[in-house]
Parts: structure tokens; sequence; C-alpha cells
């Protein structure tokens, strides 16, 4: 069936590195790719989306790139600051337009 | 303008007991989503409705169901409550049934 897998599950940077989190999707009829940050006691907040005619999108210190041959896209977060730190979820829509989740990257900012 | 609202914030209940959730969608959202997220994982689809029927449904039996009113508010039914039904369930609210924002949930533990 379809599936999202998340990698890494977690996820240690120093502030003002950069993070990267891959995912990779099985479903080819996919088109949709969100990103969603969740902080503690709170709802998935969507940081970011690309669709399936865009290889790459950034906004300010994100960014997601999209490699549909190889059915992977990624998270880069640049200069990351402590409020970075939350748990990352990405997600992939399948041929019924349901939206699949990954299993959550738990993203840790160094002082 | 108020986010997805979602009601109450925390639930206990017995095996067996019937839980009703509440969600009111971000304005000028139509489409209201429902997942389940367990402890240390990314939301599962529970279902969607739209024009107040059911449009799409994930791997989830038949005692939890779904109701949309005219106003897109939604409400979701869980019966005969197991263990395993703890969770926080969460709302999502779009324009299209893809860019989704989320409430903030309702922690239901059943004991």
């Amino acid at each position: 069936g379809e599936n999202v897998e998340q990698h890494p599950s977690t996820l240690s940077v120093q502030e003002g590195d950069s993070a990267v989190i891959k995912c990779t999707y099985s479903d080819s009829a996919s088109n949709y790719f969100p990103w969603y940050k969740q902080e503690l006691g709170k709802g998935p907040q969507l940081i970011i989306d690309i669709r399936s005619n865009v290889g790459e999108k950034k906004d300010q210190r994100i960014a997601v790139t999209l490699n549909k041959t190889a059915k992977h896209f990624s998270l880069h977060i640049t200069e990351t600051q402590p409020e970075d730190s939350a748990v990352y979820f990405c997600a992939a829509s399948n041929r019924d337009d349901k939206i699949i989740f990954g299993k959550g990257t738990r993203l840790h900012i160094l002082p | 303008d108020a986010g997805v609202t979602q009601s109450p914030t925390h639930l206990i209940k017995t095996r067996g007991q019937q839980v009703t959730l509440r969600c009111s969608p971000k304005s000028g959202h139509d489409t209201v989503s429902w997942y389940q997220q367990a402890l240390g994982q990314g939301p599962q689809f529970i279902f969607q409705y739209y024009e107040e029927e059911e449009r799409q449904r994930g791997n989830f039996p038949d005692r939890f169901s779904g109701h949309q009113f005219p106003n897109y508010s939604s409400e979701l039914n869980v019966n005969a409550l197991l263990l395993g039904d703890s969770a926080l369930y969460l709302c999502a609210s779009s324009r299209d049934g893809w860019e989704q924002y989320f409430g903030p949930g309702t922690r239901l533990t059943v004991t």
C-alpha cells in the first residue's frame, strides 16, 4: 500500500547550522507534498508545500526539493534557530487524494 | 481571523463508551478532515467531509463516524471505545482538500 518513509527519526544540529530531513514515497500518482512542524501540545503547522510540477521551492530559511523520478523529497532549514526545535512531518498525497504522513523527525537545535 | 478550533481540549472516557469531538474550520474553508495521532507517530487519516458528505475514508472501522453541518463545522463520533483509541484527534480544514490547516487537537484517553 502507499507509504511515506521519513529519515532521520531524530536530528541534532548546532544553532546556525543547516538541517536536512528526507522522505520517500511509494505511490507514483502522488502530486502534492506538504511539510508540517509540530510543537509540543499543538497541532501540526503547515510550513511549506510543493506540487509535482515544481522541483524546488524556497521560503526564507526553508526550502523543499522534489525528485519525482526517485520518489523522494527533502526539507532544508538553513541558519537554524532555537525556535526551529520541533517535530517535523513530511506527507504526500496518494492516488485517492488522501494525505499520507511520515512518522516524523524530532529536530533539536543545540546552543 | 480565527484558525481551526476544536473542543474539548482533553477528554477521559471508559472502555465501551461513546465520544463526540467537535471542530470549527478556518474562515473560508469548506472541507474538514479528521486524523488520529498516536504518541510518537504521524497523523493517520480517518475521513474527510465536503458539502456535508463523507468524501473519503481511511482504514478505520465503522465505529468511527462523522458529520458536517451547513456552516462547515464537523463532529467526529467514536462508539464502543477501546483502549487503543487513546490518541490525539486532529481536525484540519482546507478550501480544496490539499492545503490543510490543523487545529490544536483533542487528547482522548480511554481507561
